[in-house]
């Protein structure tokens, strides 16, 4: 049972266009939502997180929404540059010392 | 510098010769958790730590074993592995306080299972 969904294995976006990347969850326990960026042969990064008491945080070019009625959440970023192009997981905790569960990625390619 | 590192970052091996992942951080975290990679599936949770001698099964733990003696270390052990755990392998830490679910990964582990 996938708890967390990213149902967009890959994205292509233009440089400076914006990018939007989509999760769903069905688990009403969460309550910490995060985003992860990897790089190949690298280790993911956290990027930016929320927590279910917020619809929105930014930080820069990057705006995560919240959308709890809909179990659904986004990330923005804007404007899109090369460097983006890596992967990126979302991912759900209930908070407290509860594990960490990821989507299955979305490959976001940024094209010069 | 604050990091997680794992060792070894490639191995290949064959089935049922058992094998050790080891996973150090240098953060004073209590959490310590592995995930493993595969194409299609996303990052799966193997098992987790929340402190020293407390473990606790994540979402694929079969086939895996682990131990946590000290609070830096937290090794990931397959006493007998498979072609099915042919994987990629991330060692992850979290300060827990607050824990928002943030976590600092390692590099990786490449593991192949002929």
């Amino acid at each position: 049972d996938q708890q967390v969904k990213q149902n967009s294995p890959s994205l292509s976006v233009q440089e400076g266009r914006i990018s939007i990347l989509n999760c769903d969850y069905t688990n009403s326990m969460f309550d910490y939502f995060l985003w992860y960026k990897k790089y190949p042969a690298e280790g993911p990064t956290f990027l930016i997180s929320i927590s279910s008491i917020k619809d929105k945080n930014e930080d820069g070019r990057f705006t995560v929404f919240l959308n709890k009625s809909a179990k659904h959440l986004s990330l923005h970023i804007v404007p899109s540059q090369p460097g983006d192009s890596a992967v990126y997981f979302c991912a759900a905790s209930p908070g407290g010392y509860q594990k960490v569960t990821f989507g299955t990625g979305t490959k976001l390619q940024v094209i010069p | 510098e604050a990091q997680v590192t794992q060792n070894p970052r490639y191995l290949i091996t064959v089935t049922g010769k058992k094998l050790t992942v080891t996973c150090s951080q240098n953060m004073n975290h209590e959490y310590m958790s592995w995930y493993r990679q595969d194409p299609g599936l996303g990052l799966r949770q193997i098992y987790y730590s929340m402190n020293v001698e407390v473990t606790d099964k994540g979402d694929v733990p079969e086939g895996y074993k682990v131990s946590r003696k000290e609070k830096r270390n937290f090794p990931l052990i397959l006493e007998s592995p498979s072609p099915n755990q042919t994987s990629l392998y991330f060692c992850a830490s979290s300060s827990g306080q607050p824990n928002t679910g943030e976590l600092f990964f390692g590099e990786g582990s490449r593991l192949t299972v002929l």
